[in-house]
């Protein structure tokens, strides 16, 4: 297996729903990233886990809160967001953070706040 | 601070070849990657250098200078399908942590 998968493709809520958006790989690697891609910008990282742990959260607002439950998962919990955070949001991974391979991306989730 | 800057968008002819170029300025430097992203799609990786010098990779290739914070891209013998953004992108240190953070892109369009 050398994907990652993330589901769901397509996301709409409300400002005042909960969700979550989920990533999972199963290549071994032991890093993860959430990152966020507007129309024709390139992809703004967000978070980062190494080994499970938060090791960089690049000022992110509090209504997006990540999480690592293992080495696989990596969810993204959304709540209370604004039209403005309306993207692509892109999980990747890496063997390590110091890896020559590059990052690996999932397709994606399109989220669009109504 | 971070500054990573590529053309915003070239044109070329298929069977052509393409320099698509990137210059950064970065804290730290630990690597640059080259990526492909279709439209609507994700990012897949091209190319890696780490050290300065040229890496080839079938129709691809990447070169590195870092004393000159400067690489670029080249693509052989275009073809349609080539027609894509084409990501640069540097791995920093931030805190212990690596982190990858991407310039701007360049939109390549290639004609027949």
């Amino acid at each position: 297996d050398t994907e990652v998968t993330q589901t769901p493709k397509h996301l709409v809520m409300g400002m005042t729903n909960k969700k979550s958006l989920k990533c999972e790989q199963h290549m071994g690697h032991r890093a993860m990233y959430w990152y966020k891609q507007k129309a024709k910008k390139p992809p703004e990282l967000m978070f980062v886990y190494s080994y499970e742990k938060l090791s960089i959260n690049e000022s992110v607002p509090s209504r997006f809160s990540p999480e690592c439950p293992n080495s696989s998962l990596l969810n993204l919990h959304l709540h209370a967001l604004q039209p403005e955070d309306s993207a692509l949001y892109l999980c990747a991974s890496s063997p390590s953070g110091t890896s020559q391979v590059g990052y690996t991306f999932g397709s994606g989730t399109r989220l669009t706040v109504v | 601070g971070q500054n990573i800057d590529q053309p915003t968008e070239m044109t070329a002819t298929e069977g052509a070849i393409v320099q698509i170029n990137c210059t950064y300025q970065t804290s730290g430097f630990n690597g640059l990657f080259w990526y492909q992203q279709h439209a609507g799609e994700a990012p897949t990786f091209l190319s890696y250098n780490v050290l300065d010098g040229l890496e080839e990779k079938g129709r691809f290739s990447s070169f590195l200078s870092r004393s000159k914070g400067y690489s670029y891209l080249l693509l052989k013998e275009l073809q349609m399908k080539d027609s894509a953004s084409y990501l640069c992108a540097v791995r920093d240190l931030e805190d212990s942590s690596y982190k990858l953070i991407f310039g701007s892109g360049t939109r390549l369009l290639v004609r027949p």
